[in-house]
């Protein structure tokens, strides 16, 4: 079965310009997730959608990360314009249906802005 | 208070030992617990799922306090392939639906 598919793995910009990146999850897998990892620290939550709905986006900083899942599959997360601060990398997971059950993780981009 | 919390680590010991990572959680009302492992520049896999009754699983031994809202996990006769971060992991319900709250986590290094 394929795992969650995230590109670009590598991504350098310079501050204030725009990035986006792309998840394909493991198919059938209803919930989606995008998490901020910078380097020493845990995963932080940004999005949940379930579906192509979102269901959390309390810390997704929305006046610069957009995140979007048309027709309920692909999802891209996208920051315009980026800050030296959002170095970090970028994971995708989905789950079957939300946080009761194994989430799967893409391998992530990693962000690095100068 | 930080939802999850961890030990800071590192934690490192030789190989055969026997290690402890504790983990608590600040939402009361949290369903599901699970521990990830992360490997160096690597994505975060589920090690194991946290059950009220306690779960093992081979060397691992995970075991939940609902009353402290704390976790553990025990790692026996440790090995040198079991050097990586380990992640407490805790659904929490921001929307309509769970969704999972990740610890700073604990860095093992196992060493011979």
């Amino acid at each position: 079965e394929a795992g969650v598919a995230q590109s670009p793995r590598y991504k350098i910009i310079e501050k204030r310009q725009s990035v986006a990146f792309w998840c394909n999850p493991i198919s059938g897998h209803a919930t989606l997730y995008w998490y901020q990892q910078i380097l020493g620290q845990g995963p932080k939550l940004l999005i949940q959608f379930q579906n192509n709905g979102v269901v959390d986006d309390s810390q997704l900083p929305k006046d610069r990360f957009s995140a979007e899942r048309l027709k309920g599959v692909d999802s891209t997360l996208k920051i315009q314009p980026a800050k030296l601060e959002d170095s970090a990398v970028y994971l995708c997971a989905s789950s079957l249906q939300g946080g009761s059950t194994e989430a799967f993780f893409g391998q992530g981009t990693r962000l690095t802005v100068v | 208070r930080k939802e999850v919390e961890q030990d800071p680590g590192p934690f490192n010991v030789p190989e055969g030992a026997t290690v402890a990572f504790n983990c608590t959680y600040s939402n009361s009302a949290s369903q599901s617990f699970f521990w990830y492992r992360q490997d160096c520049r690597k994505e975060p896999k589920l090690l194991m799922s946290v059950y009220s009754s306690g779960n093992e699983d081979g060397r691992f031994t995970a075991q939940l306090n609902r009353a402290s809202q704390y976790i553990s996990l025990l790692i026996r006769d440790s090995k040198l392939s079991d050097s990586a971060t380990y992640l407490c992991v805790v659904e929490n319900y921001g929307g309509s639906q769970g969704n999972l709250i990740f610890g700073k986590g604990t860095k093992l290094s196992v060493k011979p």
